[in-house]
């Protein structure tokens, strides 16, 4: 089944405790994303990556880091997190920028 | 700068009425826009592309660049079109800009 998933699916965490999320598709996809969504502003792009080895960011990337070794997977790596990127998190892949994306089922984070 | 805007958060509307979701864009370029929709505990996923024209669902878009916007219609709601909606923009600088989104009711 053609799928994008994110684990894990819930994290509770404290400030400053380095964490990982992982992210991976099977639809051999070159285009992938990171948003974060917060209530009343929608979804917003964390950071992308339009083939393996390219990653650049999007317009809230301050706190996050990301990598692209492989074309299935693209982790998001909070490296300290702090309690405002408590959120509600997805990854998402495409063909390419100009195609439909499809998305993971979401990672909520809360970090206290 | 590129930014996509959906200015009601919350529609509702009554079964069987037309719904008109707004979306307006801000791009100097030549748009490629959608339409993406979260039903509830479900993920996002895509309704309809401009580029396509197809109607999904009973929904249209059309894109009109001299208003910059790219409102979403249907003319019969059902209660299985509630949820959230989401305009979003795919702009020349490799970037995806998402509207506020707008969570729509359709009363039975």
């Amino acid at each position: 089944e053609a799928q994008v998933t994110q684990n894990p699916r819930y994290l509770i965490t404290v400030t400053g405790k380095k964490l990982t999320v992982t992210c991976s598709q099977n639809m051999n996809h070159e285009y992938m994303s990171w948003y974060r969504q917060d209530p009343g502003l929608g979804l917003r792009q964390i950071y992308y990556s339009m083939n393996v080895e390219v990653t650049d960011k999007g317009d809230v990337p301050e706190g996050y880091k990301v990598s692209r070794k492989e074309k299935r997977n693209f982790p998001l790596i909070l490296e300290s997190p702090s309690p405002n990127q408590t959120s509600l998190y997805f990854c998402a892949s495409s063909l390419s920028l100009f195609y439909e994306q499809y998305f993971g089922p979401g990672t909520r984070l809360t970090v206290t | 700068a590129q930014r996509v805007t959906q200015p009601e958060k919350l529609l509702s509307v009554f079964k069987g009425a037309p719904v008109e979701l707004k979306c307006n864009y801000s791009y100097s370029g030549s748009p490629e826009l959608f339409w993406y929709v979260q039903y509830s505990r479900q993920r996002l996923q895509l309704l309809l592309r401009h580029i396509s024209r197809e109607s999904i669902k009973g929904f249209t878009a059309d894109l009109n660049k001299g208003e910059t916007s790219f409102h979403l219609k249907k003319p019969f709601a059902q209660e299985e079109d509630s949820a959230m909606y989401y305009c979003a923009l795919a702009t020349s600088y490799d970037k995806v800009i998402f509207g506020p989104g707008t969570s729509l009711s359709v009363i039975p």
